[in-house]
């Protein structure tokens, strides 16, 4: 089946340092999604990609859809310690009733104040 | 704004035994997906239902069946419980391509 490579698998950073994470996958997608969850919690819906070299900002977030459609990542600026969580990379190959979700292994994000 | 609502929150069956999840999605959202994540792992998809039709089966087992009612609302069926079903369930519902997840049901089995 098809498979996400998230890296890194965790971080430890100081508060106020910038942050880098990425997905690759072997086959394309045409959404690339990233979330973050809380331990116990459901996933929350970050960033929404659609097309090929779309760069996409949410506050403090900026994702990029990679031009070949098989990567993505997210960027986190002067990071706070409720950044804490884990980041998981979802893609999917189609909208709508198709659009089942595959992701990343997730990246564990520890910020020290 | 209305969230994806799942009950329970927490159940805890013994082996064998069955199970029954609900989910209540976003008002106006005509997809529903339902996702297994184990301790540690990342969620893994089971299956959909558009438009109270089936859309897609991802890994689910034969032991497990879903629908979804006029209303919108799912129920996932678990039957014959086992050890490794104990897991975070989550529903997501969707009306486009954007999945909005609610804030999941845990199972514990012993």
């Amino acid at each position: 089946g098809q498979q996400l490579n998230q890296s890194p698998q965790s971080m430890f950073i100081q508060e106020g340092e910038d942050v880098s994470m990425n997905c690759t996958s072997s086959s394309i997608f045409n959404t690339w999604l990233w979330y973050k969850q809380d331990p116990g919690e459901g996933p929350v819906l970050l960033i929404a990609l659609y097309k090929a070299g779309e760069l996409t900002s949410n506050g403090r977030l900026t994702a990029q859809f990679g031009i070949t459609r098989k990567d993505s990542f997210l960027n986190i600026s002067a990071s706070i310690p409720s950044d804490v969580g884990i980041y998981f990379c979802a893609g999917s190959y189609y909208g709508g009733s198709q659009g089942n979700l595959i992701f990343g292994k997730g990246t564990k994000l520890s910020v020290k104040p | 704004a209305a969230g994806v609502i799942q009950s329970p929150r927490h159940l805890i069956k013994e082996k064998r035994e069955t199970a029954t999840l609900k989910c209540y999605p976003i008002p106006r959202h005509d997809t529903v997906y339902w996702y297994q994540q184990g301790p540690g792992q990342d969620p893994q998809f089971l299956i959909s239902f558009y438009e109270k039709m089936q859309s897609d089966k991802g890994s689910i087992p034969d032991r497990f069946s879903a629908q979804q009612f006029s209303d919108y609302h799912s129920e996932l069926n678990m039957s014959s419980l086992e050890l490794g079903d104990s897991a975070l369930y989550f529903c997501a519902s969707s009306a486009g391509t954007e999945q909005f997840f609610g804030p999941g049901t845990r199972l514990t089995v012993l």
